[in-house]
């Protein structure tokens, strides 16, 4: 199953934070985060691994709960440059069967 | 570094075709990942390679398959192209399996 991110969309002012949450039906080793802008490739953000990690990336910071098997992306005063879509990437199962699922996204528009 | 490379950028197949695509890993990178990015399925597992070998398979029919070579470099084939298969494939790469994953800026397949 896909891992379901909330909100599907969000508009923002400059300045204005964001919370993007990521929840995944099964157990979760990592969580991956990556934005994509519009024609281009997924750039790589921040990864989360089993524990409670939280890691930030300038002002750009997530939190991981492997107990509710969730993830949350956190973005401060966010700025023009962070709009884009926003996914989170999850390992699945290790049978064979598939590794990495991608949540069903977030799009967040930041107007000056 | 050189980052991910992807070739062609662009192609367009006529139904029952088949094509294959070529990806080159950043230098030094022994894992190569392929994704299928749909507007209505998102972007969607295909499978992993590391050293030449298949390490994990996501939930594609058998008319899409791939190859890593000794370089690392991979290549995948789509046979009997349908309409469906159209969407922009992505290839990623990292150092190792459990590692970040840096996009290429994918190949646009269009079938008529």
């Amino acid at each position: 199953q896909q891992p379901v991110q909330s909100p599907q969309a969000v508009i923002l002012r400059e300045g204005e934070d964001a919370v993007i949450n990521c929840s995944s039906s099964k157990a979760l080793y990592s969580v991956h985060w990556y934005r994509q802008k519009h024609g281009e490739a997924p750039v790589f953000l921040m990864i989360l691994l089993k524990g409670g990690e939280q890691k930030g990336h300038e002002k750009i910071s997530a939190s991981f709960n492997e107990k509710k098997q969730q993830s949350s992306l956190y973005l401060t005063a966010s700025q023009l440059s962070y709009s884009g879509t926003y996914f989170c990437g999850t390992e699945g199962e290790t049978s064979g069967t598939y590794k990495y699922i991608f949540g069903t996204g977030t799009r967040l528009k930041v107007l000056a | 570094k050189a980052g991910v490379t992807q070739t062609p950028r662009y192609l367009i197949k006529t139904r029952g075709q088949q094509v294959t695509l070529s990806c080159s890993p950043i230098s030094g990178h022994r894992s190569v990942s392929w994704y299928q990015q749909t507007p209505g399925q998102g972007l969607q597992f295909l499978f992993e390679y590391f050293s030449e070998t298949q390490r994990n398979k996501g939930n594609f029919p058998g008319r899409f398959s791939g190859r890593q070579f000794s370089n690392s470099r991979s290549e995948m084939n789509v046979s009997t192209l349908e309409l469906g298969d159209s969407a922009l494939y992505l290839c990623a790469s990292s150092f190792r399996t459990d590692n970040e994953q840096y996009f290429g800026p994918g190949t646009r397949l269009t079938v008529t």
